[in-house]
């Protein structure tokens, strides 16, 4: 069964400080798709990135980067530098060959303080 | 601004009532999933349709259906409502029907009194 662990439940740091959330995914494909979301107290839904399971590249966009191990199968966001304005609820997702719907992680709610 | 648009916003009604939430996808996308978001179950994949056609149904209970038509919008059809359907509706889209990142509306917050 595919399944994504977010064990950090809620993350409060203070600003400039840099966080990592940790992703954690389970499934027995070989070729798989992760994502991270991100939803701001607005409350839409807003796509980050996307990394196939055969590209083990490291990411960085701008204070974002990502870091995706298939040997600890975890694909880890960090934030660089926080701001107030990167508060939000983050989620991890999992999808796969075939299959056409995303598998989330219960999230993890970010606070940045001033 | 994803370029999904979700209506209504909000939406009160009362339990045993049918409520329709309706979706139109990005430009030229042909996928349309839906998603429910509650406080205890999380975000849960509903069902997606790829050009008209249901391709795929998660946890949707039988007494919820959807279509997507023609012209590729999509509705959500909710009926005996239940207190528990409380949750915020989210409709995605994308351009195929594969893993591809999938696009939100703003979603539909329904509450059930």
């Amino acid at each position: 069964a595919q399944k994504v662990t977010q064990a950090q439940t809620e993350i409060s740091v203070v600003e400039k400080e840099d966080v990592t959330l940790d992703c954690v995914y389970e499934t027995r494909d070989t070729t798989y798709y992760l994502f991270w979301y991100k939803q701001p107290p607005s409350g839409e839904l807003v796509f980050l990135i996307r990394r196939n399971s055969f590209d083990e590249q490291n990411e960085i966009s701008g204070r974002y980067s990502w870091n995706f191990q298939k040997s600890t199968s975890s694909f880890n966001f960090t934030i660089t530098a926080s701001q107030v304005v990167d508060s939000a609820v983050y989620f991890c997702a999992l999808s796969f060959q075939g299959a056409q719907k995303l598998v989330f992680g219960q999230g993890t709610r970010l606070t940045i303080n001033p | 601004d994803s370029g999904v648009t979700q209506t209504p916003k909000h939406l009160i009604t009362a339990t045993g009532q049918r409520v329709t939430l309706r979706c139109s996808p990005r430009s030229g996308d042909l996928s349309v999933y839906w998603y429910q978001q509650s406080l205890d179950q999380g975000l849960q994949f509903l069902i997606h349709y790829y050009n008209g056609e249901e391709r795929a149904k998660g946890n949707i209970l039988e007494r919820f259906s959807a279509q997507q038509f023609p012209d590729l919008h999509s509705e959500l059809n909710l009926s005996s409502l239940e207190l528990g359907d409380s949750a915020l509706y989210f409709c995605a889209s994308s351009f195929t029907g594969g893993p591809n990142e999938q696009f939100f509306g703003p979603g539909t917050r329904l509450t059930v009194l």
